[in-house]
């Protein structure tokens, strides 16, 4: 079965904290995307990847950052963790062509204190 | 900037009834439409896609309507079932594959 998976479920962090978020995908999908989810706003678009090293912002980029050095892994990194993104974090994947959906990890709840 | 609005945000529908879900949006260049289902504790799933091509897609019970000219789009779900009680939301994607997504109905179905 395909999978994507994200390496934590639940996270609680303290503010300031460097936080790292991992997601793992084995389909060889050529696209990786980080979103997160909040009631009432959807999901939102952070950063994504459609190559190795490649990354491109999203909607809401800022105080996150992406590292995608193979393929099959897209890690999201807050780099000061604010109390402002507390929130659910889905990894998606999906083939570089078209009309072709995204396959979600499960999320990981993040709690910033 | 909301690019995708959906309605409703919750939706109780009786056992056996039809659920209704709208979406619109205002990019013309958005080329593929689909809906996930989002059960708690679980990542959304591709439910059912469709393009502008066509103007209905069914698979089972489920149904998208797209209307071109509007600009929307809806999932129709027939004899609804408790086990269809979910998160359900629609999503547009333009040239880049990036999905940009509604802000999702809870639908809740009861006996």
């Amino acid at each position: 079965d395909v999978k994507v998976t994200q390496s934590s479920r639940y996270l609680v962090k303290r503010t300031g904290e460097k936080v790292f978020l991992e997601c793992v995908q084995d389909m060889d999908h050529e696209n990786m995307f980080w979103y997160r989810q909040d009631p009432g706003l959807g999901l939102r678009l952070i950063y994504f990847s459609y190559d190795v090293k490649m990354k491109e912002k999203g909607d809401i980029p800022e105080g996150y950052s992406v590292s995608r050095e193979k393929k099959e892994r897209f890690s999201l990194i807050l780099e000061s963790a604010s109390t402002n993104q507390t929130s659910m974090y889905l990894c998606a994947s999906s083939l570089l062509s078209p009309y072709y959906g995204y396959t979600f990890g499960s999320g990981t709840r993040l709690t910033v204190v | 900037q909301q690019q995708v609005k959906q309605s409703p945000q919750s939706l109780i529908v009786q056992k056996g009834g039809i659920s209704i879900i709208n979406c619109a949006y205002e990019n013309t260049a958005f080329d593929y439409f689909p809906w996930y289902q989002q059960f708690p504790g679980k990542g959304p799933a591709l439910l059912i896609a469709i393009r502008p091509d066509v103007s209905e897609k069914k698979e089972g019970r489920f149904t998208i309507s797209f209307n071109k000219s509007a600009k929307q789009f809806s999932l129709h779900i027939m004899d609804s079932q408790p086990g269809d009680s979910a998160t359900y939301f629609c999503a547009a994607r333009g040239g880049n594959e990036k999905l940009t997504f509604g802000t999702g109905t809870r639908l809740t179905i009861i006996p």
